[in-house]
């Protein structure tokens, strides 16, 4: 149990489908992050949220759409996706401020676009 | 050519054995993790350092600057300890997080 709780852990969808990953935190932390993980490459942050606030958006095409209603909660709209978005995304948090200290992850949620 | 690069891709050893897992890196960083990445997809922190040398049970981490260059070893190493191993580190730069693509091991019985 690593305090960061991601649902569904698994998710096909077709490329008109829309869907959305979600992601809980129970650690009292004020930042949280998206990662894209694909197969043989390094993580990719895809955005950051610090207290509610996006601040930061790695050129991730709009088709990912995240929504932070509050700082325990982190959402990714998925819609019109490509087979190549296929990939695990990875929630993650972190204490106090952005880019600082020790990431706690989820367990993920492996995504299949058809 | 990556930030930072990990050797080797791929380890296979015999229960037992002392595994090393190697890191180097080619920017200046304020601080280097480790993480342990199992099949299910989660991953979990295993050190965070910016300096010398830290344990945790069978697990070593350490880090030289000067050289750029970090060693996870693993001593007396089980099945269990079969996963991704992730070397990461924030750049002194502008503060973000650089992966490498992990070392894959296998632990044997």
């Amino acid at each position: 149990e690593t305090g960061v709780t991601q649902t569904p852990r698994h998710l096909v969808m077709g490329m008109t489908n829309k869907k959305s990953l979600k992601c809980e935190q129970h650690l009292g932390h004020n930042a949280m992050y998206w990662y894209k993980q694909s197969a043989k490459k390094p993580l990719e942050l895809m955005f950051v949220y610090s207290l509610e606030e996006r601040v930061e958006n790695n050129s991730v095409p709009s088709r990912f759409s995240p929504e932070c209603p509050n700082s325990s909660h982190l959402f990714l709209h998925l819609h019109t996706l490509q087979p190549e978005d296929s990939a695990l995304y990875l929630c993650a948090s972190s204490h106090n401020r952005v880019n600082t200290g020790e990431l706690f992850f989820g367990e993920g949620s492996r995504l299949t676009v058809l | 050519k990556n930030e930072v690069e990990q050797s080797p891709q791929n380890l296979t050893a015999q229960e037992g054995e002392f595994i090393t897992i190697n890191c180097s890196y080619s920017v200046g960083i304020s601080a280097l993790h480790w993480l342990q990445q199992h099949p299910g997809g989660g991953i979990v922190s295993l050190f965070m350092l910016s300096s010398g040398k830290k344990k945790h049970g069978r697990l070593i981490a350490t880090i030289n600057i000067q050289e750029k260059h970090s060693s996870l070893h693993i001593t007396a190493s089980h099945p269990r300890d079969s996963a991704v191993y992730i070397c990461a580190v924030r750049s002194g730069a502008t503060n973000k997080l650089i992966f490498g693509t992990g070392t894959l091991l296998a632990v044997q019985p």
